[in-house]
């Protein structure tokens, strides 16, 4: 079964800091894709950014950036310089080859101090 | 680009009355969409995976009879919420995939309010 982990329901961090969020992950699949995903209050869905797990190099967003750590099946976000814009859910999500639907995380809300 | 609308954004409606809810992919063709439904504070429950020219493919406990879903077009999905309770009063979300096998990545809509009084 294909799981992932979101261990922290909530955080915050003041404005112009930096956070990670983690987000763990468990397939015997070798071939896959992570994505987070940011849901601000307005509940629209909006795509933050997308690893493919055969890709070495971080994926890299303007101020976002992911640790991809594969052996330890790990997928980290980290947001530079936290705007109070950035404040939302975010969701970690797997998807395998051969099957479209995404394994989701529980979440983490965060919220940007000003 | 990879844009998804849903209509309506919000609605509400009397017990026992149907509501249809559309997603379109504007700018892009989706072979397929999903349906999701969310509670508050919760992530998203996919209710159902819907193919083009295809019946859709449900997952378990989601009844089919209830939500009926129909993939007309390459960029037009809808859900119909038949005879609605209650208890279907949530936020539903659909999204259209781009791309092919497990490089599909989902573009949301933004999500419909249902509440049924």
């Amino acid at each position: 079964a294909q799981t992932v982990t979101q261990s922290q329901p909530e955080m915050s961090v003041q404005e112009a800091e930096t956070v990670t969020l983690s987000c763990t992950y468990d397939t015997s699949e070798s071939n896959y894709y992570l994505f987070w995903y940011k849901q601000p209050p307005s509940r629209q869905m909006i795509l933050v950014i997308r690893q493919e797990a055969y890709k070495q190099q971080n994926a890299t967003e303007n101020r976002f950036s992911v640790n991809f750590q594969k052996a330890a099946k790990s997928f980290s976000l980290k947001i530079s310089d936290s705007q109070l814009g950035d404040t939302a859910m975010y969701f970690c999500a797997l998807i395998t080859s051969g099957t479209y639907k995404y394994i989701f995380g529980t979440g983490t809300r965060l919220k940007v101090l000003a | 680009g990879a844009v998804v609308s849903q209509h309506p954004s919000w609605v509400i409606c009397k017990s026992g009355t149907s509501v249809k809810i559309e997603c379109r992919s504007l700018d892009f063709q989706a072979t397929t969409m999903f349906w999701y439904r969310q509670f508050p504070k919760q992530s998203l429950m996919l209710m159902a995976t819907s193919n083009e020219g295809s019946k859709a493919t449900y997952e378990q406990g989601v009844e089919k009879d209830k939500f009926l879903i129909n993939h007309a077009s390459l960029t037009l999905s809808t859900l119909t919420v038949t005879s609605a309770h209650p208890e279907d009063s949530s936020f539903y979300i659909c999204s259209a995939s781009r791309g092919q096998g497990g490089q599909g990545t989902q573009y949301f809509g933004p999500g419909t309010r249902l509440l049924v009084l």
